[in-house]
């Protein structure tokens, strides 16, 4: 089964900074991965995934990934960040556990974006 | 058009009580998931139904089991309710079987244990 690890529990930074949230994945064959966010009391919400092809992908609201398969990693950035933005925020793998297509998860790691 | 729909939104529930929340999914989509959000931590497999039929489930004792219906929406049940079953209960839906395709989440049920 894969894992997946966020190496930052919290990351603050102010407006209109630049952000970097990290994600490195066991290895694989094949494998899918995605970006989902999370605001507060509410569900997730897909930022962006990749599934093959170009390794950088764009998402949503302004932030994109860029996947690294020699180092296992798929970084999350945005140039600009906004007041907005502060979440929390989960990359997660896809794959095939027997017969079960499941999303794993990582840790997580909270956005707080200040003046 | 509606996206995942979950009900209820919130519930309190007692010690060793039973409780069943329920998933619509969006419309044509055919699989479903159940995942398990603990306070601080990222979400965890329970299961996924496909086509009415379980294909798989995660490290979660037999309390908890699940159902898929004919219009393919589902229910999580929970048995014997402890408090560590206190979490946010997300459901996901995907278009057909397979880790490529997307995975749309609802809003999920806030489930406390007292």
């Amino acid at each position: 089964a894969q894992s997946v690890t966020q190496l930052d529990s919290q990351v603050p930074v102010f407006e209109e900074a630049p952000v970097e949230l990290r994600c490195n994945y066991s290895s694989s064959v094949s494998v899918y991965l995605f970006w989902y966010v999370q605001y507060p009391n509410q569900g997730l919400q897909l930022l962006l995934k990749y599934l093959s092809g170009s390794t950088l992908v764009k998402g949503i609201n302004g932030f994109e990934a860029e996947f690294n398969k020699s180092q296992t990693s798929f970084h999350l950035r945005k140039p600009s960040v906004h007041i907005s933005d502060t979440a929390e925020y989960f990359c997660a793998v896809s794959e095939l556990d027997g017969t079960a297509s499941k999303l794993t998860f990582g840790t997580g790691t909270r956005l707080q974006v200040t003046l | 058009d509606a996206g995942v729909t979950q009900s209820p939104t919130h519930l309190i529930k007692t010690r060793g009580q039973h409780v069943t929340l329920r998933c619509s999914p969006i419309s044509g989509h055919k699989s479903v998931s159940w995942y398990q959000q603990v306070l601080g931590q990222g979400p965890q497999f329970i299961f996924q139904y496909y086509e009415k039929e379980e294909r798989g489930r995660g490290n979660f004792p037999d309390r908890f089991s699940a159902r898929q219906f004919p219009n393919y929406s589902s229910e999580l049940n929970v048995n014997a309710l402890l408090l560590g079953d206190s979490a946010l209960y997300l459901c996901a839906s995907s278009p057909l079987q397979g880790p490529g395709y997307g995975y749309t989440f609802g809003s999920g049920t806030r489930l406390t244990v007292v």
